[in-house]
């Protein structure tokens, strides 16, 4: 079966750090571009980066940059974004999804509460 | 970048048939053939109904269809059923060499 998994949410204070990781199974994660959108609890999608399927390409949300990374490890079939210096507005479940064109595989979502 | 416009609700009886729009500018929506939409429901990850405008992945019912006109973008529903409901959403690129993509607000389709 085709699918990413996300994990690493949790509860974290602001201006701290957390690394989530999105790893996938059922095809060859490094064959295709992977991006993170957020989803605040009640709101619609945000685009929050994107990775180019070698990682020599990487874009990011004006309001995010400079504080989020995002990587991969095609080798283990994953991809990761590393949080640092969040904000009460980062608050959101966090979606990896395989593109592009369109966002054709989702994950289920990982949730980071900043409190 | 703005997110794109779409109604907040929608709501249909079974079998009837609802269209949500969908819009943005030539920046985005009219821009580029790369308008997507997404139906999510509660707790789930997005699923992609409709990409590059008007074409249906594999596996989904050719009751949904997709068109544009200038800056809109129109998601129909055809034969309403229980299953439809949820939240649906609109995209677009918004960079050809970036593939950053904005999304609508959502909205709410309640089947009756």
């Amino acid at each position: 079966e085709v699918q990413l998994v996300e994990s690493g949410g949790g509860l974290v204070q602001p201006g701290g750090s957390v690394r989530l990781s999105c790893v996938a199974s059922g095809f060859t994660l490094s064959h295709y571009w992977v991006t993170w959108v957020r989803q605040a609890p009640g709101k619609g999608l945000e685009w929050v980066a994107n990775i180019k399927e070698d990682g020599s390409e990487r874009f990011y949300l004006e309001s995010v940059k400079g504080r989020f990374s995002i990587s991969r490890d095609n080798a283990k079939e994953s991809v990761y974004l590393q949080m640092t210096s969040l904000r009460l507005e980062d608050t959101a479940v966090y979606f990896c999804a395989r593109s592009p064109p369109a966002f054709d595989v989702w994950g289920q979502g990982t949730l980071v509460t900043v409190s | 970048q703005s997110a794109l416009t779409q109604p907040a609700s929608v709501s249909g009886s079974p079998g009837q048939s609802i269209t949500i729009s969908c819009t943005g500018t030539s920046s985005d929506i009219g821009g580029y053939n790369y308008v997507s939409w997404y139906q999510q429901h509660p707790g789930k990850g997005p699923k992609v109904m409709i990409y590059d405008v008007s074409h249906r992945p594999s596996g989904i019912s050719n009751r949904f269809s997709g068109s544009r006109s200038g800056n809109t973008a129109s998601l129909t529903i055809s034969g309403l059923q229980a299953e439809d409901e949820g939240d649906y959403y609109c995209s677009s690129y918004i960079s050809s060499t970036t593939f950053e993509v904005v999304f609508g607000g959502g909205t709410k389709l309640t089947v009756l």
